[in-house]
């Protein structure tokens, strides 16, 4: 069965850059049309999207937020990892990735991982 | 970007009650329209994709409608396990990926 699973710290500090890696199984993201995708939730608000990675490799980013992502994948390991830079308090959120077939809805998603942005 | 609009914002209902949540796009989307339910602490799970498609597992008190801009999610009779937060998100455009600012279902 399809599962996806985010590691990464719990908390940083301020102007720290975040590495977050999302470990997946039941799926190749070598798969024509596979994509993952990273969203993420501040405490009692509502979804962001973050980042996507497709099976090409192909790389596309938050408007507001893409100076600061980089998402790449290691297809042998079923890896997929976002980095975010600069971290502030604002970005304390729950972080999620997710499977989506291109033009698809997220269909799977990991549990979470909340990230704490504090000195 | 697609912008999402959902209404309301937050809804009391009791059980067995029949709720309907609406979403808007500020463009034509088609059908390329998903629904999910969020609980506390829960990763979002799909309810409805493509405007009306059921996900394999979720019951048939669910349904979606809608094409173009304006969609619908309605519950035909509310169970407690049903009180949640329920998003939707545009699959048109993407990317960027859009999800409405949510609903919250309470219970009266």
């Amino acid at each position: 069965q399809v599962t996806l699973r985010e590691s990464g710290p719990a908390l940083v500090k301020p102007t720290q850059t975040l590495t977050l890696t999302c470990t997946f199984s039941g799926f190749s993201l070598s798969t024509s049309g596979m994509c993952v995708s990273w969203v993420r939730q501040p405490p009692g608000k509502a979804l962001e999207w973050l980042a996507l990675i497709d099976w090409d490799d192909d790389k596309y980013y938050s408007t507001s937020l893409k100076t600061r992502l980089t998402i790449s994948k290691d297809t042998s390991k079923n890896q997929v990892v976002l980095t975010m830079t600069n971290m502030d308090p604002v970005d304390t959120a729950t972080y999620y990735c997710a499977r989506m077939p291109v033009a698809g809805p997220f269909d799977y998603w990991g549990q979470g991982t909340l990230v704490t942005v504090s000195s | 970007d697609i912008q999402m609009t959902q209404s309301p914002s937050s809804l009391s209902a009791s059980v067995g009650d029949r709720v309907t949540i609406t979403c808007r796009a500020s463009q034509s989307i088609s059908s390329y329209l998903n629904w999910y339910q969020q609980k506390p602490g829960k990763a979002p799970k799909l309810l409805i994709y493509a405007a009306s498609s059921l996900q394999s597992g979720v019951p048939s008190r669910f349904s979606g409608s809608g094409s173009g801009t304006d969609f619908t999610l309605t519950i035909s009779s509310l169970q407690p396990e049903d009180f949640a937060t329920y998003y939707c998100q545009q699959s048109y455009s993407t990317p960027p990926v859009t999800f409405g600012q949510g609903t919250r279902l309470e219970i009266k």
